[in-house]
This record gives structure tokens, C-alpha cells and sequence, in this order.
């Protein structure tokens, strides 16, 4: 299984520009969330999915900030504009809710710097 | 309170001793637990999942208490490569709503 990917690994960008961090999750798992995690406020829960249709995005900061999920395999977040309050590790992950103990996998993440 | 929290740390031990890390949740209608491990600039991995009956995975034991809301992972004969940070992770809504604690830090001393 080749776990959930995400792109891209590193992403710098200037203050203003519009960022989009991609995710695919594992195959045949139906819950799909964003996280954040820096080292002030450690990993935070940005917007979780649920066959496709978002469950909880009380965790998105702001308007600047959207996520979608097309499809099953695809999910996208974006940052526009962006901003260097912003720079931080963002970790997509899934998980089956089709399953009792069902734990959550973790892709490797997006380390976004934004100058 | 927060909804799953965490000795504080850090916790630094020589190579071989054991530790005990504790977690304690509030939501009585929690159905999974689980402890996960997290090395730095790297993503949490899945360290093991926590049974009612308790569990062990080679020198890794986690112990459940849903009458006491409290979760431990005990670590024998720890070693170098066990530095990292804990998370102790409380799931609400089967493969939905994960709580993360804050983390334990680790730092196994030669």
C-alpha cells in the first residue's frame, strides 16, 4: 500500500501568493483530514472529510483558507493569500469509518514557509 | 479541561530503563485509543492501537481503563531509537473524530 501521499514535500512562497497543498488518501478509506502543527500550537485539526463531504471545518482559521475533496482519492487545500503566520507543517491523513479501531495513517507532510 | 491530556514531560531516561507514560481523556463515549509516536519534522506514526484487555507489542505495553477514563504506554528496556515524542489519541466517532493529546517528549540518554 503506498500510505497517503502528499505534494509537494517543501513549499516556499512569498506573502500574498495563492498555496495549494495536495492529498491522496489510502485507497478504500473514506475519511480524509488536515492538520497543522507548529511548534506554538502544536498539531491542530484544520478540516476533516467524510466520503467526500466535509464533516468539521470548525478548525479552518479564516476565509483565507479553503479545502476540497472531489473525489475519493483527491483532496486539496489552499491558502489564498497567503500569509507568513501561515508557515507551519501541514499533515493530510485518513482513515476508515468502516472499522472499529480503525487508526488514523499520516502522509509526510507539507513544510510551507511563506516570506 | 482539555479533552485528552498528557504528563507534561520531558521525560529523559538511560538506555534500558523503563517509563510509563499516562493519558487521561473526558469523553466517556470514546470508542478507540491509540498511541502514536512522533520523530522531529516528521509525521505521527501509529505506534499501536490500545485494547480494552490491554495489549503488548514486543517491549511496548498499553493498558486501558474506560472506568477511570486513563490510557498508559509502559516502554521496557528503553533504547536510543525510542526518542521521539507520544501521542496519546482518543477517537470519538469510529474513523472520524480523533483527539489528539499534546504529546509526551521522550529523550532516551546513552
Amino acid at each position: 500500500d503506498a500510505g497517503v501521499i502528499q505534494s509537494p514535500r517543501h513549499e516556499v512562497t512569498e506573502m500574498g501568493q495563492e498555496v495549494t497543498l495536495r492529498c491522496k488518501p489510502i485507497s478504500g478509506h473514506n475519511s480524509l483530514f488536515w492538520y497543522r502543527q507548529t511548534m506554538m500550537r502544536g498539531l491542530e485539526l484544520l478540516i476533516y472529510f467524510n466520503n467526500n463531504v466535509p464533516i468539521d471545518d470548525s478548525g479552518m482559521p479564516e476565509d483565507r483558507f479553503s479545502a476540497k475533496m472531489p473525489n475519493a482519492s483527491f483532496s486539496t487545500l489552499k491558502i489564498q493569500p497567503s500569509e507568513p503566520r501561515d508557515s507551519a507543517v501541514y499533515f493530510c491523513a485518513s482513515s476508515s469509518s468502516q472499522w472499529h479501531n480503525s487508526p488514523l495513517h499520516f502522509g509526510n507532510g507539507t513544510r510551507l514557509t511563506v516570506t | 479541561r482539555k479533552e485528552v491530556e498528557q504528563d507534561p514531560g520531558p521525560f529523559n531516561v538511560p538506555e534500558g530503563a523503563t517509563v510509563a507514560f499516562n493519558c487521561t481523556y473526558s469523553n466517556s463515549a470514546s470508542q478507540s485509543f491509540f498511541w502514536y509516536r512522533q520523530d522531529c519534522r516528521k509525521e505521527p506514526k501509529l505506534l499501536m492501537s490500545v485494547y480494552s484487555s490491554g495489549n503488548e507489542d514486543g517491549r511496548f505495553t498499553a493498558q486501558l481503563n474506560r472506568a477511570s477514563q486513563y490510557i498508559s504506554l509502559l516502554i521496557r528496556d528503553s533504547k536510543l531509537s525510542d526518542s521521539a515524542t507520544y501521542l496519546c489519541v482518543v477517537n470519538v466517532n469510529y474513523g472520524q473524530n480523533f483527539v489528539f493529546g499534546p504529546g509526551t517528549r521522550l529523550s532516551v540518554l546513552p
